[in-house]
């Protein structure tokens, strides 16, 4: 059964730009999370997307932002992009029902310079 | 608010000596409970939950953890570190009744063992 893929894995982008991540999650799971790694803030929990709707929702501004598609694969998009936006993205997904863990991609390495 | 504290930066052991990286939090209700890994460059593999049932749950690699409710405490433990045993590990919980969905992590310990 594959895992989790996240694409791409490296990531340059220049302040002012947009970016959007790709997440297909393990096949059956309908639950998708997104989180922020930085060293100074550790992880941060962004959103989760359940069935095409956004189901929890973190701390961070309106500028990032996602969606789930049918197939459950899912995309985060960041505008605006700031200095400090500059993180490992991590998705995640699950069954969605409970009864079954987090299982995460390798995540996105995204520099902003 | 949910929050969970991992007091120790890094831990030292070596090869061989039992480990324990220690977990605390502080969550309303009965919070789901996990523990991952985190190797260089690469995203958080699981090694063990606790939900409900026996305190002491048994996960990959050899490692355990026990809950403690009284304490608030849910500690990863080994009873035979391996080098390749070094890695980053976080705590999470999972605040109900948001399940699986929406972890809340600690700072991460770093474990460090000597050959």
């Amino acid at each position: 059964k594959a895992g989790v893929t996240q694409t791409p894995r490296y990531l340059i982008k220049t302040r002012g730009q947009q970016v959007t991540l790709s997440c297909s999650p393990i096949s059956g799971h309908r639950s998708v999370s997104w989180y922020q790694q930085t060293p100074g803030q550790g992880l941060q929990f962004l959103f989760e997307y359940f069935s095409e709707t956004q189901r929890n929702k973190g701390n961070f501004p309106g500028r990032f932002s996602g969606r789930q598609f049918s197939n459950s694969r899912s995309e985060m998009n960041v505008s605006t992009l700031e200095l400090g936006d500059s993180a490992l993205y991590l998705c995640a997904s699950s069954g969605g029902q409970g009864g079954t863990e987090a299982f995460f991609g390798q995540g996105t390495r995204l520099t902003v310079v | 608010a949910q929050s969970v504290a991992q007091p120790e930066d890094q831990v030292n052991v070596a090869e061989g000596n039992p480990l324990t990286v220690k977990c605390t939090y502080s969550v309303s209700g009965n919070p789901y409970l996990f523990w991952y890994v985190q190797y260089p460059n690469r995203g958080l593999q699981f090694l063990l939950k606790y939900i409900t049932g026996d305190n002491l749950v048994k996960g990959s690699y050899g490692f355990e953890a026990e809950f403690n409710k009284s304490q608030t405490s849910f500690h990863l433990k080994k009873p035979s570190a391996l080098v390749s045993d070094s890695a980053l590990y976080f705590c999470a919980v999972s605040p109900p009744p948001t399940g699986f969905q929406k972890l809340v992590f600690g700072t991460g310990t770093r474990l460090l063992v000597s050959p």
